[in-house]
C-alpha cells in the first residue's frame, strides 16, 4: 500500500530536550515536505527536499532541521524544542521536482507537546 | 508570490443540503489549484486539482469544483451533504511559473453536518 508513514503519532516532551520526528514514503517520490498546522493559521510549511541531499527552507523553519539521506527517509529535528513548537505536523511526499503540479501525499501527523 | 484566501472559517450545513466552499487566490498567471480534504485525526486528502482546460472539475466523493478566472476563484460544491463530509477542507495553489515551485495553502474552513 502506497503510504507516507510518520513517528511517533503523538509526543509530549520538554523544553530543550532534542527530539526526532521520522517520516518514510515507500512511493519512491523526489520530493517531500514537512508543514506544521496551527489552528487559524492553516499548513505552514517547514523545510522541503527536491531530492537526495537537497534540502531548503520553508515558510518557518526557525528551530528546526531536516536532513535527506535516503529518498524514502525525511526526519524532522528538534535540537531544542521550546514551547512555541508544539504543533500538528504533518509530513508530505509527491512525484517529482516540478512537486506543485502533482497531488501531496500526506502522513497521518504527529501531535507535539513541548512542556 | 502566489496567496490563498479561504474567507469561511466555519460553515455548518444540514445533511442532505448543498455546499459551496469558497476559495480565492492571487496570481499573475494560471495556478495550479487543489482541495484537500482532512478528516478528524488522519492527514489531508486531495479531493480534486484543477490545471487548465475545462474549468468544472469532478473529484472524489462526490465534490466539484469551478475556476472562474475573472473572480480569481476556486469554490468547492457537492449537491448533497452527508454526515461524513464533516472534515476541514483546505484550498491551494501552486504557481507554476515559481522558481521555488511552492504550494500555498489557506488557511482552511471547518465544514459541520447538522442531521
Amino acid at each position: 500500500e502506497a503510504q507516507v508513514t510518520q513517528n511517533p503519532r503523538y509526543l509530549i516532551t520538554v523544553t530543550g530536550k532534542k527530539l526526532t520526528v521520522t517520516c518514510s514514503q515507500n512511493m519512491n517520490h523526489e520530493y517531500m515536505s514537512w508543514y506544521r498546522q496551527d489552528p487559524g493559521l492553516g499548513l505552514r510549511q517547514i523545510y522541503y527536499s527536491m531530492n537526495v541531499e537537497v534540502t531548503d527552507k520553508g515558510d518557518v523553519p526557525e528551530g528546526y532541521k531536516v536532513s535527506r539521506k535516503e529518498k524514502r527517509n525525511f526526519p524532522l529535528i528538534l535540537e531544542s524544542p521550546s514551547p512555541n513548537q508544539t504543533s500538528l505536523y504533518f509530513c508530505a511526499s509527491s512525484d517529482q521536482a516540478l512537486h506543485s503540479y502533482n497531488e501531496q501525499f500526506f502522513g497521518p501527523g504527529t501531535r507535539l507537546t513541548v512542556l | 508570490a502566489q496567496s490563498v484566501t479561504q474567507p469561511d472559517i466555519h460553515i455548518t450545513v444540514s445533511e442532505g443540503a448543498s455546499l459551496e466552499l469558497r476559495c480565492n487566490y492571487s496570481y499573475g498567471a494560471t495556478p495550479y489549484l487543489f482541495w484537500y480534504v482532512q478528516s478528524p485525526g488522519q492527514g489531508l486528502q486531495l479531493l480534486l486539482k484543477y490545471f487548465s482546460g475545462d474549468t468544472l472539475v469532478q473529484g472524489i466523493k462526490g465534490f466539484e469544483a469551478e475556476f472562474k478566472r475573472s473572480q480569481s476563484s476556486f469554490n468547492l460544491r457537492k449537491p448533497s451533504v452527508h454526515w461524513s463530509d464533516a472534515a476541514e477542507y483546505f484550498c491551494a495553489v501552486g504557481a507554476p511559473q515559481n522558481r521555488d515551485d511552492k504550494i500555498i495553502f489557506g488557511k482552511g474552513t471547518r465544514l459541520h453536518i447538522l442531521p
